[in-house]
């Protein structure tokens, strides 16, 4: 079985450019998580998807965030524009069934920001 | 929001030591889960216990909820044990979905 899959594996944009790291998660996982990871920490919840529907989107930065899962399979997570400050790793994280279950994650996406 | 803390934050072994790695959290929890950073990035889920005691080959994970505590026990240590391991527990409000994780135990295993 294929496990979650990310891309880029890399990025590395100028501030103010727009970025979009893209996730296809495990094949039948409905709740699909995007995560921040900065350096030296653990990754931090910025949205939460059960099919195509975001259920929770509070740690979401709205002004420059954006993200969607149409079809309720692959999302996609878009920052426009970039700053210094988010220069991070983007994690994706799939669950098959109980949102509280085991999650299951992507290689990450890390992100630089000049 | 939940507070977990986890110790020691380094630990450097020889390979073959056993270690036993330590997760605080603030708040009853209903959801408590173990995972391994590599050091190329992947986050792999180790255990999900939010009680009682799991065992998975060399490794074993035990959660006293009751005591807020979670221990994860790493035996005869190998080399691809280096990286980062993490606990993670629900977020205050009883969401269990929304996990809090850690700030981790970085972990060398020096062969």
């Amino acid at each position: 079985e294929a496990g979650v899959v990310q891309s880029p594996r890399y990025k590395i944009i100028e501030k103010k450019q727009p970025v979009a790291f893209w996730c296809n998660p495990i094949s039948g996982h409905n709740t699909l998580y995007w995560y921040r990871q900065n350096l030296g920490q653990g990754p931090e919840l910025l949205i939460r998807y059960e099919n195509e529907e975001a259920v929770d989107d509070s740690q979401l930065p709205k002004d420059r965030f954006s993200a969607e899962r149409l079809k309720g399979v692959d999302s996609t997570l878009k920052i426009q524009p970039a700053e210094l400050g988010d220069s991070a790793v983007y994690l994706c994280a799939t669950v098959a069934g109980d949102p509280a279950d085991t999650q299951y994650f992507g290689p990450g996406t890390r992100l630089t920001v000049l | 929001g939940i507070q977990v803390e986890q110790s020691p934050p380094d630990l450097i072994l020889q390979e073959g030591a056993n270690s036993t790695l330590r997760c605080n959290f603030s708040d009853s929890v209903n959801n408590l889960q173990w995972f391994h950073q590599n050091p190329w990035g992947q986050l792999i889920n180790l255990f999900y216990i939010p009680s009682g005691t799991k065992q998975n080959g060399r490794l074993s994970a035990t959660t006293v909820a009751t005591e807020r505590y979670s221990l994860l026990y790493i035996s005869s240590s190998q080399t691809t044990d280096s990286g980062v391991y993490f606990c993670a527990v629900p977020s205050s409000g009883g969401s269990n979905y929304k996990l809090t994780f850690g700030k981790g135990t970085l972990l060398t295993v020096n062969p």
